[in-house]
């Protein structure tokens, strides 16, 4: 199994600004996924980052908005830019499991609040 | 569009009862489906997997079924104990992609 951690596990933003979002791994992973989570809703994948190259994001979510950087294989960033409270959710990052059992493991999560 | 849908309204069944929650998809042929748990505050931790060519997975008292004609999977819990409240999420794969349904919360009261 996989060991992920997130910076800052929750914050309060004022409209306008930007936050940015760690996700730490214990081990070397090639792909990451960024997840965000609305107040009582499931999870929306954002994007998926690869090391060495541009993330591929999801229909409804852009670069401009929610940019991504992965350095290396055990490390990503999530970049809120520009947030409204609409912004307000919880940020998940996850990597893929073993490929032998297809599974995913979670961070426990970035809690956003715009204000 | 791809759809996945969970019983919104919450699962309450009394300690030693079988919970039975369902996931059904539409506009996908998903290769596998995962189930999980999440409780407050914390991501989803993964608890089974059964793939298309799968009828059933058993892991202690959690049950998956996978019907592909249907377009559903069955997840229950024998036995059930307070210790299993919280909410349970159905994810598909989608080419290494996973997309998740909005969850139903299961309460046991003891």
């Amino acid at each position: 199994s996989a060991v992920i951690s997130q910076k800052p596990s929750r914050d309060i933003c004022q409209r306008g600004t930007s936050l940015t979002i760690q996700c730490q791994v214990d081990s070397q992973v090639t792909m990451m996924f960024w997840y965000r989570q609305q107040p009582g809703q499931s999870l929306t994948l954002i994007a998926t980052a690869n090391q060495g190259s541009e993330a591929t994001y999801e229909s409804g979510f852009v670069i401009d908005k929610f940019p991504i950087s992965r350095p290396n294989l055990t490390f990503s960033t999530l970049t809120v830019s520009n947030m409204s409270p609409e912004d307000s959710s919880i940020y998940l990052c996850s990597v893929e499991g073993d490929r032998n059992t297809d599974t995913q493991y979670f961070g426990p999560g970035t809690r956003l609040t715009v204000l | 569009s791809q759809k996945i849908e969970q019983n919104s309204e919450a699962l309450n069944i009394q300690e030693g009862k079988t919970a039975t929650l369902t996931c059904n998809y539409t506009n996908y042929s998903p290769a596998y489906l995962q189930w999980y748990r999440q409780d407050p505050g914390r991501g989803p931790v993964f608890l089974l997997l059964i793939r298309e060519n799968e009828k059933e997975k058993r892991k202690e008292r959690l049950k998956v079924t996978f019907d592909t004609t249907l377009k559903q999977s069955l997840f229950h819990i024998t036995a059930s104990q307070p210790a299993d409240s919280a909410t349970y999420l159905c994810a598909l794969d989608n080419f290494n992609k996973f997309y998740f349904g909005s969850g139903t919360k299961l309460n046991v009261k003891p």
